[in-house]
């Protein structure tokens, strides 16, 4: 069975830290997904990408956070200067078209 | 901003009862996706209901979407203790990046 892979599984980093959280998607899916879950909350919707671009994101998705796709593979998702309620899980996601989604397990951030 | 309301959102019950989740919004959805959830881990697809009106057999559960494709229901026929976990309901809209609104969940314990 086909997987989302995504690396670290655990990352503790200070505040005002960058961090890089990384992700290989299903081989033959065209969009990409980064969801986040606060311990206790729902998931939410971050942004969504598609064709290189990013077609949605959500109002979380501010001028800290950004993705990319460098080698048509991995699917990255980049937070320039770390805050405390930036802590959570944070899920990538792939699939084929509006469904058939597939998650990975998730980074647990740490933000101290 | 698009709501799912799931319900209930916990539910203990004895191994061979039936039960059945609710998911609701006042929004339409072009699909509607529903996931099992264990602690720590990303959501894991159990089926996607596309038409409005349909229903869809896994084993001993049944999905159905809304006619309006606002609202569907998960039901579950005796329950088994491997059931037990946190069930998610996530709307999809086709035309905002593939974004998934997700529901509360809705945690079941099923006790032998």
């Amino acid at each position: 069975e086909p997987e989302v892979t995504q690396t670290p599984s655990h990352q503790v980093t200070q505040m005002g830290q960058e961090v890089i959280l990384r992700c290989v998607p299903i081989s033959n899916h065209l969009y990409f997904y980064w969801y986040r879950q606060i311990l206790g909350q729902k998931v939410e919707f971050l942004v969504s990408f598609y064709n290189n671009e990013i077609s949605e994101k959500s109002e979380i998705f501010d001028d800290q956070f950004s993705v990319e796709r460098p080698d048509g593979s991995n699917f990255t998702l980049k937070i320039r200067s770390t805050k405390l309620e930036d802590s959570a899980m944070y899920f990538c996601a792939s699939s084929e078209r509006d469904h058939g989604y597939t998650f990975g397990s998730g980074t647990r951030l740490t933000v101290v | 901003t698009q709501l799912l309301e799931q319900s209930p959102q916990f539910l203990s019950i004895q191994e061979g009862e039936n039960l059945t989740v609710y998911c609701n919004s006042s929004s339409v959805f072009s699909s509607l996706q529903w996931y099992r959830q264990e602690p720590g881990e990303g959501p894991v697809l159990l089926v996607t209901v596309v038409t409005g009106g349909e229903v869809k057999k896994l084993k001993r559960l049944t999905f159905q979407f809304g006619d309006a494709r606002k609202d569907s229901s998960l039901h579950i026929t005796a329950a088994q203790p491997g059931d037990t976990g946190l069930y998610l309901c996530a709307g999809a809209r086709k035309y905002a990046g593939n974004m998934l609104t997700f529901g509360g969940g809705t945690r079941l314990m099923v006790k032998p």
